[in-house]
C-alpha cells in the first residue's frame, strides 16, 4: 500500500500564475483533506472533500479551490498566486470525514517567485 | 476562534530522563485532542489522540480542561522518540478541521 501520494514534490511558479497540485488517498480511504504549511509553522487546515463536495473549509480566500473525483482523489488549485502561498502543501486521506485518523502524504513544496 | 499553542520549539532531553512537551489550547467549546509526530524523514503521523485514551510508543496525554492542556508525558526517553512534535484541536468530536500549534523539535540526547 503506497499510502498517501501527492504530486509534483516540487514547484516553482511565478506570482499571478495558477497551479494545480494533486493528491490520491491511501487504498479504502474516502476523504481527503488539504493544509497549508508554512515555513516554522504547523499545518493550516484549508478544505475537506467528501462524496466529490467541499464539506469544511478553513480561513483560505476563494483563490483556493479544489475537487474530488470519482475514484476519491482530488485536487488544489489556487488562481492568482502570492509570494505568501509558498508553502508545502499537505493532503491528508482517512475513511469517512469525521473520525479515522489522517494519514499524511509528503506534500508538494510550492514556490512562488 | 480555535488556538493551540506549543510553547518550546526545541526541547533537548537526556536518553532516560523524563519528557513532558506541552501544549496549551484554547476553544469554548469541547475539543478533540491530538498529538501528531513527524520522524525524520517520514510522514506526519498520528500519535495519540484524547478519545482513545492509549499509551502509543510509551506515550500519554492528559487533557486538563481547568488548565486548557493537553501536555505529551514519557516516563523515559529514547532515542527514537527524537522527533517534532505537534499538538492539534479539533472543534467537533473527530478529525475535522485541525488547528495545529508550530511544533517542538524534541531531540534525545545519547
Amino acid at each position: 500500500d503506497a499510502g498517501v501520494t501527492q504530486s509534483p514534490t516540487h514547484l516553482i511558479k511565478t506570482r499571478g500564475q495558477q497551479v494545480t497540485l494533486r493528491c490520491s488517498p491511501k487504498s479504502g480511504h474516502d476523504t481527503v483533506s488539504w493544509y497549508q504549511q508554512a515555513l516554522g509553522q504547523g499545518p493550516q487546515f484549508i478544505f475537506q472533500y467528501y462524496e466529490e463536495e467541499e464539506r469544511q473549509r478553513g480561513n483560505f480566500p476563494d483563490r483556493f479551490s479544489g475537487h474530488q473525483f470519482p475514484n476519491y482523489s482530488s485536487e488544489l488549485n489556487v488562481n492568482a498566486l502570492l509570494l505568501g502561498d509558498s508553502a508545502l502543501y499537505l493532503c491528508a486521506s482517512s475513511l469517512g470525514p469525521i473520525m479515522s485518523p489522517l494519514h499524511f502524504g509528503n506534500g508538494t513544496r510550492l514556490t512562488v517567485t | 476562534a480555535q488556538r493551540v499553542t506549543q510553547p518550546e520549539k526545541l526541547l533537548s532531553v537526556f536518553k532516560g530522563a523524563p519528557v513532558e512537551l506541552k501544549c496549551n489550547y484554547s476553544y469554548s467549546g469541547s475539543p478533540e485532542l491530538f498529538w501528531y509526530v513527524q520522524y525524520s524523514r517520514q510522514r506526519l503521523q498520528l500519535l495519540l489522540r484524547h478519545i482513545s485514551r492509549e499509551s502509543i510508543k510509551g506515550f500519554t496525554a492528559d487533557l486538563n480542561k481547568g488548565e486548557t492542556s493537553f501536555h505529551l508525558k514519557k516516563p523515559f526517553a529514547q532515542e527514537e522518540d527524537s522527533a517534532m512534535y505537534y499538538c492539534a484541536l479539533s472543534p467537533n468530536f473527530g478529525n475535522e478541521k485541525l488547528t495545529f500549534g508550530t511544533g517542538t523539535r524534541l531531540t534525545i540526547i545519547p
